[in-house]
């Protein structure tokens, strides 16, 4: 099955205590994203990747950092975590010959309390 | 259209109807704008999109109509069922193909 698997889906944490959120994709899709996703403000892309060993900042960046050292794997790090950076976090992937269309994971909710 | 604080606008279409969810984007250089689909506790789900040089495209059930004058994008949806009922979002993406923009999403709201 054709699939985007985050993990872990739920997460609370401490500030300054680093995290990685995984992302693996099934698809061989060359693009891959991370989203946040926060009320009232959509979802603001924060890295992407169009290759491995390719990312670039989204518009929201700060404090995050991201890794393509694999095909099918995008992780998400927090270095230092902070309680702004408490959101609902999702990645995607899609294929180069068809990148407006993003296959998105479950989602992961993170707390940093 | 844009949401204020914690609240997405809302449209409440009657089951049966057809629903229109507009979108204002912002960015004229953008290649493609997207329509997603997000129902509760899931991630979003591509719909429909269309290129920067077309105006209208259908897809099943689904209209989206794109006038650059305005920069305006709007998402017709037919015969609106209960399963349509979620939060839809529009995208642009940039013409290298890695930026994406999205929207602050409309709730679309069925009522029996």
């Amino acid at each position: 099955e054709a699939q985007v698997t985050q993990n872990p889906r739920y997460l609370i944490t401490v500030t300054g205590k680093k995290l990685t959120v995984t992302c693996s994709q099934n698809m061989n899709h060359e693009y891959m994203s991370w989203y946040r996703q926060d009320p009232g403000l959509g979802l603001r892309q924060i890295y992407y990747s169009m290759n491995v060993e390719v990312t670039d900042k989204g518009d929201v960046p700060e404090g995050y950092k991201v890794s393509r050292k694999e095909k099918r794997n995008f992780p998400l790090i927090l270095e230092s975590p902070s309680p702004n950076q408490t959101s609902l976090y999702f990645c995607a992937s899609s294929d180069r010959a068809a990148k407006n269309i993003q296959y998105f994971g479950a989602g992961t909710r993170l707390s940093v309390l | 259209g844009e949401s204020v604080g914690l609240h997405l606008p809302t449209l409440s279409v009657q089951e049966g109807d057809n629903s229109i969810i507009n979108c204002a984007y912002s960015n004229s250089a953008s290649d493609y704008f997207i329509w997603y689909k997000q129902e509760s506790g899931k991630g979003p789900q591509f719909i429909i999109d269309i290129r920067s040089n077309m105006d209208k495209r259908q897809g099943q059930r689904v209209t989206v109509l794109l006038n650059k004058t305005v920069k305006h994008l709007s998402l017709q949806i037919a015969a609106t069922q209960p399963g349509d009922s979620a939060v839809y979002f529009c995208a642009e993406n940039s013409p290298w193909g890695g930026k994406i923009i999205f929207g602050k999403g409309t709730r679309l709201h069925i009522l029996p």
